[in-house]
């Protein structure tokens, strides 16, 4: 079974400063894993993914997650945050293998002006 | 091209009332899924389709909960009869072998 947990339910920064959303997974076999934002009322939008290779991974909006398989992570970063990077943040894995996306609870950002 | 589309963007019925969902994937993605989000729950998979087959609906809540892809192009879920639980929002979203799943803008659907 795949699950992913993301441990905040709420982050805040002040704009400008550095934004980490936190995610943890869990897999039998190699993972897939994803970042994706929810805007109010909108689809989910797709930010990044790890498949394999470099371990830091660049993705839209000036976001980057890091890989790491011994701590099974994939933390989100962005180096300045923006007001308009407030949105809900998920993280989701899959195993190879298995087509099936398991998203976490989702983390609330809010970036203060 | 245009995206996942999905229709309608917002539904209201009656309890007892069918529901049909409707999804239009992007051109030339071979996964369809259902997802439904939920405060309480989250986001739930609810089935999955690889080249139009219906690949795993252990995620369908209900019997009352029935999907169908007639084609690579069209895909429908359905309830029949719902219930006030079942308000929810509802994405279908597809991918490419399986890769990034990319969501259409969801229908948010109300029972009274």
């Amino acid at each position: 079974a795949q699950s992913v947990a993301q441990p905040e339910d709420q982050v805040n920064v002040a704009e400008g400063n550095p934004l980490t959303v936190k995610c943890t997974y869990s897999v039998s076999g190699n993972p897939y894993l994803f970042w994706y934002v929810q805007y109010p009322n909108r689809g989910l939008q797709f930010l990044l993914k790890y498949i394999t290779g470099d371990n830091l991974v660049k993705g839209s909006y000036g976001f980057e997650a890091e890989f790491n398989k011994s701590q099974t992570s994939f933390h989100l970063k962005k180096p300045s945050a923006l007001v308009s990077d407030s949105a809900l943040y998920f993280c989701a894995v899959r195993d190879l293998g298995d087509y099936k996306l398991s998203f976490g609870a989702g983390t609330t950002v809010t970036v203060r002006a | 091209d245009a995206g996942v589309i999905q229709s309608p963007r917002h539904e209201v019925t009656e309890m007892g009332q069918e529901v049909t969902l409707r999804c239009k994937p992007i051109s030339g993605h071979d996964y369809l899924f259902w997802y439904r989000q939920t405060m309480m729950r989250g986001l739930e998979l609810l089935i999955y389709f690889n080249n139009n087959v219906p690949i795993d609906d252990s995620g369908m809540p209900e019997d009352r909960f029935s999907a169908k892809m007639p084609n690579a192009s069209f895909s429908t879920l359905k309830i029949q009869p719902s219930e006030p639980r079942d308000s929810a929002v509802y994405f279908c979203a597809s991918s490419f072998f399986g890769y990034e799943a990319f969501f259409g803008q969801g229908t948010r659907l109300t029972v009274v």
